[in-house]
């Protein structure tokens, strides 16, 4: 079955830097990833469709500049939280669909934390 | 966008019962998907149902599409089914997200 990796599963970092989140479609290929937030205890929501060769488009409330979005190939889609802050600590997941019939495949997720 | 409402919020169960859990849609949808979320944030696909029934052991699914929602039966509950349980839906193709239900939390108790 369809197979989406992203790494890293967890990541500290200080106020003010930035992070790369990676994901992966393992054993197909996929020009659409999605990336998605969880904070605790609630529900996911989608942040972003990452388009392999174009731009990123982003839901109402997403600050483009702050989640830069690259899918520079069929296969790898990154996630790049700048400048991160306290409120940036969130559970983020990557989601990509291996085919027309079979639903969508989600990554092991990333636990960020800014302190 | 639509809408999608969950329910139970939260259920509390004895190994070894039954329970359904049920998804309403605001809206048509072409994609439905039920997840159960382990302690560790990952999603596990349990079934991918935009319309009809389907059974994987102790699980099935059930959507009926013309009237915009989906259930999920568990039977025999074990401790290991506890989690929280996701429904989510799209309107679109493969081009379109997915909006996800608040959740159901699930504790089975031994």
């Amino acid at each position: 079955g369809a197979v989406v990796s992203q790494h890293p599963s967890w990541v500290i970092c200080k106020s003010g830097t930035s992070v790369k989140i990676e994901c992966r479609s393992l054993d197909f290929q996929a020009t659409t990833m999605f990336w998605y937030r969880q904070f605790p205890k609630q529900s996911l929501m989608l942040m972003a469709t990452s388009n392999e060769g174009s731009k990123a488009t982003y839901e109402q409330g997403v600050e483009k500049d702050k989640f830069l979005i690259n899918h520079a190939s069929l296969t790898l889609s990154t996630l790049t939280v700048t400048s991160a802050h306290p409120e940036d600590s969130s559970f983020y997941i990557c989601s990509a669909r291996g085919g027309a019939k079979s639903g969508y495949t989600f990554g092991s997720g990333t636990r960020l934390t800014v302190v | 966008g639509i809408q999608v409402e969950q329910s139970p919020p939260d259920l509390i169960l004895q190994e070894g019962a039954n329970s359904t859990l049920r998804c309403n849609f605001s809206d048509s949808v072409n994609n439905l998907q039920w997840f159960h979320q382990n302690p560790w944030g990952q999603l596990i696909n349990l079934f991918y149902i935009p319309s009809g029934t389907k059974q994987n052991g102790r699980l099935s699914a059930t959507t009926v599409a013309t009237e915009r929602y989906s259930l999920l039966y568990i039977s025999s509950s074990q401790t290991t089914d506890s989690g929280v349980y996701f429904c989510a839906g799209g309107q679109g193709g493969g081009a379109d997200g997915l909006t996800f239900g608040k959740g159901t939390h699930l504790i089975i108790q031994p």
